[in-house]
């Protein structure tokens, strides 16, 4: 079994529509959850941050994390063709007092949101 | 604020021949560091990381070697380029203040010929 496991899609939507992007994982020690999001020949940029369960929301983008069911999503409302892009999340145990200074990636959704 | 900048954006090599990749970070002091590569299809790969000057840690066994001779650059190297090596590189860095939030580079996009 994968670490995190991302459906790579490709996910197509029309404008407007309510997005759900889902990473599931096995480490049960992971605490830190993040979401980046990845334009086509562009580095990827840090979308949103959790820390342990609960929800995050921050304008038309919500992060949830369920670490009883290992299950993270984001949830994006009113999508916009700009959102059209590859999801990727990511997540850590937040050990860096060892030598785990690394962030366990999926391997992203493309997504596409058409106008 | 923190800036990161990856040169050169596109680089074309032919098999064989010497690589290196420079990343510098602005704005923070003494982050960590990571080299990854991006190959279609198969996500982000870690190379390499850095907790500090001179201190490198590989991840995965190959031709590449990076090396950190200041606080805030960290660069990619190879002798002699494989086709295998064409892909998106990507530097990133962290602090570990913020929960290991890892901010990403431009990238370098390698075509091994």
């Amino acid at each position: 079994q994968k670490e995190v496991e991302q459906d790579p899609g490709p996910l197509s939507v029309p404008e407007g529509a309510i997005v759900s992007l889902n990473c599931t994982y096995s480490n049960s020690a992971f605490q830190y959850f993040m979401w980046y999001r990845q334009y086509s020949r562009k580095g990827p940029e840090l979308l949103m941050y959790t820390y342990s369960s609960g929800n995050k929301e921050d304008g038309r983008f919500t992060a949830q994390v369920d670490k009883s069911s290992k299950y993270i999503s984001l949830f994006i409302r009113d999508s916009q063709p700009s959102d059209s892009a590859t999801y990727l999340c990511a997540m850590s145990d937040g050990n860096s007092g060892g030598s785990n200074y690394k962030l366990t990636f999926g391997k992203g959704t493309l997504l596409t949101v058409n106008p | 604020s923190q800036t990161i900048h990856q040169w050169p954006a596109t680089l074309v090599q032919p098999v064989g021949s010497p690589l290196s990749l420079e990343c510098t970070v602005e704005g923070t002091s003494n982050p960590n560091l990571y080299w990854y590569r991006q190959a279609a299809g198969r996500g982000l790969q870690l190379l390499f990381y850095s907790v500090g000057i001179g201190q490198i840690s590989s991840e995965v066994p190959q031709n590449l070697s990076a090396s950190r001779p200041q606080d805030r650059q960290f660069i990619l190297s190879s002798k002699k380029l494989l086709l295998s090596d064409s892909g998106f590189y990507l530097c990133a860095w962290s602090v570990w203040e913020v929960g290991e939030t890892q901010y990403f580079g431009p990238g370098t996009r390698l075509l091994v010929l």
